[in-house]
């Protein structure tokens, strides 16, 4: 099977800079994605194509792609911003054509 | 409006059996494949199954394959997953989720999700 790897938590004060990593070894081959989870709720895409973002995403959300490492930043956190965040993609095969990594609690302090 | 609503979900007993059914409306359904993404309690998103949108390539988890099956009807713009064996780790909220394209030939985001249906797996 195929693996993203995340941090499990990753804390910042208001107005900081969150970064939240993901690795996979099939990333320089493979668009990654980002999805923000709120408690009791469905996930939200924030980041497509390793850096796009979605109408409606703050512009604060940006994606990034170096090797077998992408990241997600947030910039200026906002408390609305606490939330689970989980990376996804596929493996180079096809064989499992959506991965997720096992998510970031981001913490606003 | 995209709108995807999740019902079949209840409590089962192990190697019991339970149908999940997905009714998909705001969208052209037979455009896109779909998506059954789960949720333990207080655990991360684990990817079940996915389904082409037209129903001929069909892709299973290792934690499921043989176990579960993903249909789709688009002349009723519905998305099925039939849970057969089911066993306590299968506990989960589980989401359906529509993707971007029809067919899948390289990694593409879910833009659209349920609500969810919880399945409770005991005895």
């Amino acid at each position: 099977s195929y693996e993203l790897t995340q941090p499990p938590s990753v804390s910042v004060s208001p107005g900081q800079t969150a970064r939240i990593t993901c690795s996979g070894d099939a990333l320089p081959k493979q668009y990654a994605y980002w999805y923000q989870q709120k408690p009791g709720q469905a996930p939200v895409l924030v980041i497509y194509k390793d850096s796009e973002r979605p109408s409606g995403i703050p512009e604060r959300f940006s994606g990034s792609s170096s090797g077998t490492t992408v990241t997600l930043t947030i910039s200026g956190v906002q408390a609305e911003d606490e939330a689970d965040y989980y990376c996804q993609s596929a493996d180079s095969s096809g064989t499992y054509p959506w991965v997720f990594g096992g998510g970031t609690k981001l913490t606003v302090l | 409006e995209v709108q995807l609503v999740e019902s079949g979900g209840g409590l089962v007993q192990p190697g019991g059996s339970l149908r999940l059914s997905c009714a998909a409306s705001g969208f052209t359904f037979s455009s896109y494949a779909m998506s059954w993404v789960r949720q333990a309690p207080g655990k991360g998103l684990e990817w079940v199954s996915a389904i082409s949108g037209s129903g001929g390539s069909t892709y299973y988890a290792d934690s499921v394959k043989g176990r579960f099956t993903i249909s789709r009807d688009n002349s009723k713009n519905t998305l099925y997953l039939q849970m057969n064996s089911l066993r306590a780790e299968d506990t989960a909220v589980y989401y359906c989720a529509k993707a971007t394209a029809g067919v899948v030939v390289t990694a593409i985001p879910l833009d659209y999700w349920g609500q969810g249906t919880l399945v409770t797996v005991s005895s």
